[in-house]
This record gives structure tokens, sequence and C-alpha cells, in this order.
């Protein structure tokens, strides 16, 4: 079965912190992919990375950066968190298609709020 | 940037009912999916239809997609109390892009 983690399920800091969220994929897949979910807004996309060490901008990447180390693990982060970050953070991967079949596997998610 | 749109955004029904979501989309696609998402967890993937496809069947699912209205409905036949949650349509954008868009989401309740 394929399989996409995420560090945490429920996640509470405070103002100002650095935050991290880490998504890993068993799946050897290229691509990994990071949206936050808000209510009547939702799935905009922070981040995209096709490759290890690649990365692309997504909707609304401000507030935000990501870590591509190896393959399987795709890092969020919150440089200083703040409030309006408080939201449904979710990672998905899909492998290379050329967009002709990119079906996205997405983890639990991670309910972060900000203090 | 919204792609996709669905309609409408909350439908209430009885077990054993059809249920029928819609979903507008704007710019040319390769393929539309949609996808199922329960209550605070991550989206699961249903059904993909290519652009040169216009029916598509897996189980009780039955998809259409019409790119000369750019529209796509997702039909769930017989429904159950477990499908209830919200449905996300998405569109990917020709050129060989990775990333999906996706829409807003509609939220299903099926009730017993």
């Amino acid at each position: 079965d394929v399989k996409v983690t995420q560090s945490s399920r429920y996640l509470v800091k405070r103002t100002g912190e650095k935050v991290f969220l880490e998504c890993v994929q068993d799946m050897d897949h290229e691509n990994m992919f990071w949206y936050r979910q808000d209510p009547g807004l939702g799935l905009r996309l922070i981040y995209f990375s096709y490759d290890v060490k690649m990365k692309e901008k997504g909707d609304i990447p401000e507030g935000y950066s990501v870590s591509r180390e190896k393959k399987e693990r795709f890092s969020l982060i919150l440089e200083s968190a703040s409030t309006n970050q408080t939201s449904m953070y979710l990672c998905a991967s899909s492998p290379p298609s050329g967009g002709i079949y990119n079906e996205q596997f997405f983890g639990p998610g991670t309910r972060l709020t900000v203090l | 940037s919204q792609q996709g749109e669905e309609d409408p955004q909350a439908l209430s029904i009885q077990e054993g009912e059809n249920a029928t979501m819609n979903c507008s989309y704007k710019t040319s696609i390769n393929n539309l999916q949609w996808y199922r998402q329960n209550s605070g967890r991550g989206l699961v993937h249903l059904i993909l239809i290519r652009s040169n496809e216009r029916e598509k069947h897996s189980g009780r699912l039955r998809v259409t997609l019409d790119t000369s209205k750019k529209s796509s409905s997702l039909l769930i036949t017989a429904s159950r109390a477990a499908d209830t949650a919200s449905y996300f349509c998405a569109t990917d954008t020709q050129g060989g892009s990775e990333k999906l868009v996706f829409g807003k989401g509609m939220k299903l309740t099926v009730n017993p």
C-alpha cells in the first residue's frame, strides 16, 4: 500500500516560533507538494518539488520555505510562525507523468494552530 | 489560481439515493480528477478522466467530461452513509505540468 506520512496530526505553536512540518513518502515518487487548506478557500499550493534539492513556488509561498535533501522527505518550514498560518497542512506526492496521469497521494494532514 | 469550481457547495441526501456533483473549469486540460476527503483527513483519489474521454465508470462512480463546456460531473449511485465526505475536482494544465489545481470542494451528507 502506498504511504505518505506526516510527522504530526496536531501541532500547537507560539507566534514567532520556527516550525518544521515533515512529510515522508515510500513510493519513490519524484514529485512532492505542500498545500494548506482553509474553510471556503479549498487547497492552495504552497511549494512543489520535482526532484531532490529542486523546488518551485506555488500560489502562496510567502512566509514558508521548503527543504528536499532526500527523495522521500519534503519538509515545510515556517520561519517565524504567525496566527494567519493556523491551518490544515497537507502533503502529497506523485510519480512523473508528463502531466498525463498525475494522480496525487496525500498524507493525513497536520492541523497547525499558532497562538 | 482556482481552476475548478464544484457545484453545489453542499448536498444532503438519503441513503440509497444518487448524488450528482458538478465541476466547471476555465482553461484547457489534459485530465480532470475527483478526490474525496473524510472529515479531518487527507484527500483520496477516486477517478481520473482524460480530455479525450467523455465518460468513465468505477464501481458506483460515474464521471462525465464535456470539454466544450469545460465541465465535469461525478455521479455516486446508491449512496451510503460512508459516502459522507467532501469531494474535490482537480485539473492540471496542458503543457506537462505535474501540478493540480483543486476546486474549493463540496460537502456531501448521506443520511441513514
